[in-house]
């Protein structure tokens, strides 16, 4: 079972380059979302959806863009990538809203230089 | 604004011993979830309450909702090397959709 699959594990990017974390999941889940987690400050919502088609902004969403054009897929775009999104980045998916399940990926860690 | 405090931020013990780490908050929560995060690797679900007083075990570890679901504990006895990792607490936000995340539990079990 793969779950929920993240690319790329690691990314180093310059100041204002942009970029596109993938995210995957197999388990048909209509909610995805992705978080990012800093030291000391635990997971902050960036964006989440609900279904295809339906995305919505989290707690930290400014610099960052999300699609949602089919249930297994929800990438997350680096429009002009700072230092301060220096940080890993967890995509999730559950069956729904709270008191369900949320399954995390991997990870990707992003170091902006 | 709606907040989870999670206490201690960190904490290192030896194997053998039994601990007790907490998740507070002044908001009413429909309930409540703990995750264990190993390095590397993201969060996993451990349990889920949702009643007032609710005590769930697994293994050597024991989860309590408290009576007024404001709050909750994660007790571990006879703490292993395997434990250690961080906890999260997470509840239910303003929004179905949105949780509330504690910042965590840093727990180090020394062999």
């Amino acid at each position: 079972n793969a779950g929920v699959t993240q690319t790329p594990k690691f990314q180093v990017l310059k100041t204002g380059q942009s970029m596109t974390l993938q995210c995957a999941q197999d388990m048909n889940h209509e909610y995805m979302s992705w978080y990012r987690q800093d030291p000391g400050m635990g997971l902050r919502l960036i964006h989440y959806s609900v279904g295809a088609g339906i995305t919505d902004q989290g707690e930290v969403p400014n610099g960052y863009n999300v699609s949602r054009s089919t249930t297994e897929d929800f990438p997350l775009r680096l429009l002009s990538a700072a230092p301060s999104q220096t940080s890993v980045y967890f995509c999730a998916s559950s069956r729904g809203g709270s008191g369900n399940t949320i399954y995390f990926g991997e990870g990707s860690w992003l170091t902006v230089v | 604004t709606q907040l989870l405090e999670q206490s201690p931020q960190f904490l290192s013990i030896q194997e053998g011993e039994n601990l007790t780490v907490y998740c507070n908050s002044s908001s009413v929560f429909s309930s409540l979830q703990w995750y264990r995060q190993e390095p590397g690797e993201g969060p996993v679900l451990l349990v889920t309450v949702v009643t007032g007083g609710e005590v769930k075990k697994l293994k050597r570890l024991t989860f309590q909702f408290g009576d007024a679901r404001k709050d909750s504990s994660l007790h571990i006895t006879a703490a292993q090397p395997g434990d250690t990792g961080l906890y999260l607490c997470a509840a239910d936000g303003d929004s179905n959709y949105q949780l509330i995340w504690g910042a965590g539990t840093k727990l180090i079990i020394k062999p």
